[in-house]
C-alpha cells in the first residue's frame, strides 16, 4: 500500500535559518506529491505540489522536487520567518480506483524563533 | 481559495451520546468529501469517502455503524459519531473536492477540523 514518511519533529529554528523537512514515500504507479501546511487553529492548506518526476513545486519561498529515483519530496526554504511556524504534512495521491484519496505523513511541527 | 467550514470546532460530550459534525463547502459544490481522523502527534487517517446522493465508502477497519456519514447535498456532509466513547476522542477533519473544473482533478480543500472530547 501507499505510505509517506516524514522526518520527526519538532523542528526549531531561528529566523532566517535554512529549512529542510525530509519526506519519502512508497507508492504504486506514479503518484502526485503534495505539501500541506496547518497553521495554529486552522485547517490544512495546500502549500505546493508536483505531479510527475523531476517537477519542482514552489510557493511562498518553499520548494520541493519530485525525485522518483530516491522516492523523495523534501521541503526546503532558504530563510524561514516566524510566520512559517506551523505543522507541515507531506502527502501523496495515487490514481486508479483510489483517485482523490490522500495518504499523509505524520506531520512535522516547525517553530521559528525571532 | 475555496472555503470548507466545519462545525462545531470543539465539542465535549458524555460517553454513550451521539455527536454530529458538519462539513460545508461554502463557495463551491463538492460531489465528494473525505473524512479524516487525526490522533495527537500522528498523521491524518482517512476514514471514509462521502459521495453526494450515495452511500459512503469506508476504509478498512472503520466501523460504518459507529461513524455514520451522510452527504445529502452538494455542499454538506455530516459525520455522526454514535454512542461515543472516550477512545473516540480525536480531531476530525473533512476535505472536499471542487466539482468544477470537474472530474478527479479538482483540488482538495480542508476544513479547520473538529475536536471531539468524550468524557
Amino acid at each position: 500500500g501507499n505510505s509517506v514518511t516524514q522526518m520527526e519533529g519538532p523542528v526549531t529554528l531561528s529566523e532566517e535559518a535554512f529549512l529542510t523537512i525530509n519526506c519519502t514515500y512508497t507508492a504504486t504507479g506514479y503518484p502526485s506529491l503534495f505539501w500541506y501546511v496547518q497553521y495554529p487553529g486552522e485547517g490544512l492548506q495546500l502549500l505546493l505540489k508536483a505531479t510527475k518526476a523531476d517537477d519542482k513545486g514552489s510557493n511562498k519561498g518553499f520548494e520541493a522536487t519530485y525525485r522518483k529515483e530516491t522516492t523523495s519530496f523534501h521541503l526546503e526554504k532558504g530563510s524561514v520567518q516566524v510566520s512559517d511556524s506551523a505543522v507541515y504534512f507531506c502527502a501523496l495521491k495515487s490514481g486508479g480506483t483510489s483517485y482523490g484519496k490522500l495518504t499523509f505523513g505524520q506531520g512535522t511541527i516547525l517553530t521559528v524563533h525571532p | 481559495g475555496a472555503v470548507v467550514s466545519q462545525h462545531p470546532s470543539r465539542v465535549i460530550c458524555k460517553s454513550g451520546t451521539s455527536v454530529k459534525i458538519e462539513c460545508r463547502s461554502l463557495d463551491f459544490q463538492a460531489t465528494t468529501m473525505f473524512w479524516y481522523r487525526q490522533f495527537p502527534k500522528q498523521s491524518l487517517m482517512l476514514m471514509a469517502t462521502s459521495n453526494e446522493g450515495s452511500k459512503a465508502t469506508y476504509e478498512q477497519g472503520v466501523e460504518k455503524d459507529k461513524f455514520l456519514i451522510n452527504h445529502a447535498s452538494l455542499t454538506l456532509s455530516t459525520l455522526t459519531v454514535t454512542s461515543a466513547h472516550p477512545e473516540d476522542s480525536s480531531f476530525y477533519i473533512c476535505s472536499a473536492r471542487d466539482a468544477n473544473p470537474g472530474g478527479a482533478t479538482g483540488e482538495l480543500f480542508f476544513g479547520e477540523g473538529s475536536r471531539l472530547t468524550v468524557l
